[in-house]
This record gives C-alpha cells, structure tokens and sequence, in this order.
C-alpha cells in the first residue's frame, strides 16, 4: 500500500466554482500534511502546512484533516483561472522518526473562465 | 534575497553515464532536499540535508548521492544511469531539519537515452 493516494485527476470546474482536492494516507501516525501547488514547468510551492486534526484557513484556501479516517482535503473557493495547475499533497510521517516526506501523485486542475 | 537556482536546466545523458545535478540554496537556508519527479507523478523525496550531513534519505539505491557544502550548496550525484532515471529533479531550501517551508528550485530535466 502506498503511503499516500490522490485522486489524478483531471479535474475541470467552471470560474467561481468551488473546488475539493483529496488524498487518503495509509498511517494513522502521520503528523504533518502539507499541500503545494505545481504549475506547469515549476517547481511545487507551499500552499498549507498543518499539523494533526482540523481545520485551516487562508483566504480561498481552506486544509482539512480527518486523522480518524485518514484523509486530507485542499478546500478552493471562488476558484480562479490563475489556480489552474497540479495539485500536490505531501505527508511527513515525523513521529514514526522517519525524516521523509511522501507526496501524492497530484490532481491536475483546469478553471474555465 | 536569492530564490533557489539549479543547473543545468536540462541534460541528455547514455545509459551507464554519470551525471551531477547542482543546486543553490535560498540565502540564509541550511538544508537541501532532492526530489525525483517522473512525468504525470509527484515528486519522490531523494534525501536530505542538514548542515552538510544526510538527514534522511527516501528508497532509492545507492548510485544515487550527494553532497552539501559549507555555504550549504549542495550536489546530487547518480552513477550509472538507467533509462528509469529520466525525470525531472527537484531541490529543495528550508531553515532547519524537516519540510516545514521548504522552497523548491525549477528542476533539471534530465534524459537518459
């Protein structure tokens, strides 16, 4: 099993849609889940970084983390053109001492203006 | 202040080469991580490191290794090059042990024929 799956994609919405992005992960004793955004020919940059259960926002962008049903979700609302591009989720095991860092396959994401 | 710079931007290479991939880190960062992105994947974390020490390192054989330097540079090396080695490498900056704020350079494409 894989440390870490997401959904491929991709996905097309129409501007001002709000998106859901997710991955499951396989060990409830994962900490820290981050989500990056790839645009084409980039490098990934941070989007969010959380830690543990909950919650996170920063303005469009909302991060959920669901540690009983192992899964994440990357939140976009009033999505734009210019967030057209891979979605990434990465989990950093951390507490099973182990310094690596697993990312999803990315999900691919078209807004349509 | 510098972003984080790597070169070459792409490099065809023959099965049994060997190559080096160099990346800068973002001033005042003293950790680098590498990353092998194959096409349509996510990135897949090489190793790290930390105050020019390996810290950590994800599942790939040892032909593939590396080097930081005291300005905290840092090199990655792979020894006979197989056609699976053909992707996109990533590296990352960030203050510190972990993947908390880590800055990702454009890559190096590189293709092994």
């Amino acid at each position: 099993q894989k440390e870490v799956e997401q959904d491929p994609g991709p996905l097309s919405v129409p501007e001002g849609a709000i998106v859901s992005l997710n991955c499951t992960y396989s060990n409830s004793a994962f900490q820290y889940f981050m989500w990056y955004r790839q645009y084409s020919r980039k490098g990934p940059e941070l989007l969010m970084y959380t830690y543990s259960s909950g919650n996170k926002e920063d303005g469009r962008f909302t991060a959920q983390v669901d540690k009983s049903s192992k899964y994440i979700s990357l939140f976009i609302r009033d999505s734009q053109p210019s967030d057209s591009a891979t979605y990434l989720c990465a989990i950093n095991p951390y507490q099973t001492g182990a310094n690596n860092l697993f990312f999803g396959t990315g999900t691919r994401l078209t807004v349509i203006p | 202040e510098t972003g984080v710079t790597q070169s070459p931007t792409h490099l065809i290479k023959t099965r049994g080469q060997q190559v080096t991939l160099r990346c800068s880190s973002q001033s005042g960062h003293n950790t680098v991580s590498w990353y092998q992105q194959a096409l349509g994947q996510g990135p897949q974390f090489i190793f790290q490191y930390y105050r020019e020490e390996e810290n950590g390192r994800g599942n790939f054989p040892p032909r593939f290794s590396g080097l930081q330097f005291p300005n905290y540079s840092s090199e990655l090396n792979v020894n006979a090059l197989e056609l699976d080695d053909s992707a996109l490498y990533l590296c990352a900056s960030s203050l510190g042990q972990g993947f908390y704020e880590q800055y990702f350079g454009p890559g190096t494409r590189l293709t092994v024929t």
